[in-house]
């Protein structure tokens, strides 16, 4: 599975936008990219994924870039509830061989303010 | 509307004491996964179960015993544990185990000390 870079930690203001970045710069065609946040002390949530359309959902938005070599996840209205951990992780999506792990990162770990 | 559950939530063992942590999932998922997360690193899969009836290792095996006891429940046994198996672990699990829909869901974790 392909390997994905993230900032270590980011800031947002309270209500604005918190827009996370994630390089896979190696992602194959058949890879698709997942995001979860881990809440302090919580197990992990799914939030969304896509393959190189970009989506949305309840929670966030996702922006693939159209060479997929990066992607970014939006919250578009940032709450105190969404400080947490943030990882974003590519994985093949065909039901085959070693493609049920997913290969988790440090993450990032996103602090919304006051 | 429980999901993942997991037991105990805490658990302090001595080196060399065994003991099995336990995880129900309600939501008729075929698999089921077990993690282990230490400060500093990502979570790294221990053992899983893509289907009832079988299990595979993961990433960091040794030191641990898993059973897929029916559909629901998949238990992580230490049979003696050591120092370094201090860890929050995390039980999870997915409709299949692979294809792009196969989203985890996890458990709230148990967090071991072994002294």
């Amino acid at each position: 599975d392909a390997k994905t870079t993230q900032p270590p930690s980011m800031d947002c203001a309270e209500g604005r936008a918190a827009n996370l970045p994630c390089n896979h710069s190696t992602i194959s065609g058949n890879e698709y990219v997942y995001w979860y946040r881990q809440i302090h002390s919580q197990g992990p949530q799914y939030i969304i994924h896509g393959l190189k359309n970009n989506e949305t959902n309840e929670m966030a938005s996702l922006i693939i870039t159209e060479d997929r070599k990066s992607s970014t996840l939006i919250l578009p209205h940032a709450t105190l509830r969404d400080t947490a951990v943030y990882y974003c992780i590519v994985r093949v999506g065909r039901n085959a061989g070693n493609n049920r792990k997913l290969i988790w990162g440090l993450g990032t770990s996103l602090a919304v303010n006051p | 509307n429980a999901g993942v559950t997991q037991t105990p939530k805490f658990q302090v063992l001595k080196t060399g004491q065994s003991m099995t942590l336990q995880c129900a999932q309600d939501m008729n998922h075929n698999s089921m996964y077990w993690y282990r997360q230490d400060p500093g690193m990502g979570l790294r899969l221990i053992y899983y179960s893509a289907s009832e009836g079988t299990t595979d290792k993961g990433e960091v095996p040794n030191g641990y015993n898993v059973s897929r006891l029916n559909k629901r429940e998949f238990s992580l046994r230490l049979e003696s544990a050591a120092p370094s198996q201090t860890s929050v672990y995390f039980c999870a699990s997915s409709p299949l185990a692979g294809g792009p829909r196969n989203i985890q869901y996890f458990g709230a974790g148990t967090r071991l000390s072994v002294l």
